[in-house]
């Protein structure tokens, strides 16, 4: 149990363009999701909170809308990256945590590569 | 502000050998301690965790002890495999609304 999946694991795109990650439970209802970035050989990087139904709560230094986090189920959270640069290139990872619970379960990641 | 300290890697153990990758923390309070483990190309799985001083963690051959004392929460393996390669996370969760603190990781290699 307690499955998290991400899509997609791996994507390319153009500087400039757009990109979405969706983030699912697969086996239980997260009240909480969480998006890290890890860039290579270093840690997680906690970049906003979502709560189902409520806006995301960014941490310092995160561009809030360049980072769009929505959170419209309790199934489902997904992170677009606007206008994507060479920079943001970066492995995302996503948690999920069920209500009441303070464990967090892990998505596989997504490695975003911009070109 | 609350951080966590890993030692530097890689480390490069041959098989069966014995593993210690420390971990400190600082924290106001008196937080939950976690061991993540992230095999290549995939995202992170909970090791063990301590909730309270003087806790063992422990799971796949792998354990920790909660020290309040010297705020430490080392991790040990007796006999580390091949599979055990991978990068290792210590993480703490104190009062700040849930959020998850890491470390910098610890690259395990484990040789034949």
């Amino acid at each position: 149990g307690a499955v998290v999946s991400q899509h997609p694991s791996w994507v390319i795109c153009k500087s400039g363009t757009s990109v979405k990650i969706e983030c699912r439970s697969l086996d239980f209802q997260a009240t909480t999701m969480f998006w890290y970035r890890q860039f290579p050989k270093q840690s997680l990087m906690l970049m906003a909170t979502s709560n189902e139904g409520s806006k995301a709560t960014y941490e310092q230094g995160v561009e809030k809308d360049k980072f769009l986090i929505n959170h419209a189920s309790l199934t489902l959270s997904t992170l677009t990256v606007t206008s994507a640069h060479p920079e943001d290139s970066s492995f995302y990872i996503c948690s999920a945590s069920p209500g009441g619970s303070y464990e967090q379960y892990f998505g596989p990641g997504t490695r975003l590569t911009v070109t | 502000g609350d951080s966590v300290t890993q030692m530097e890697g890689p480390v490069t153990l041959s098989e069966e050998a014995f593993l210690t990758i420390n971990c400190t923390y600082t924290a106001t309070g008196y937080p939950s301690l976690f061991w993540y483990v992230q095999y290549p190309g995939e995202g992170l799985q909970l090791l063990l965790k301590a909730t309270k001083a003087d806790d063992k963690g422990s799971n796949k051959g792998f354990e920790a002890t909660y020290r309040k004392e010297t705020t430490s929460f080392h991790l040990e393996k007796g006999s580390v495999q091949v599979s055990d390669s991978a990068v290792y996370f210590c993480a703490q969760k104190g009062n700040q609304g849930g959020k998850l603190i890491f470390g910098q990781g610890t690259e395990l290699s484990v040789k034949p």
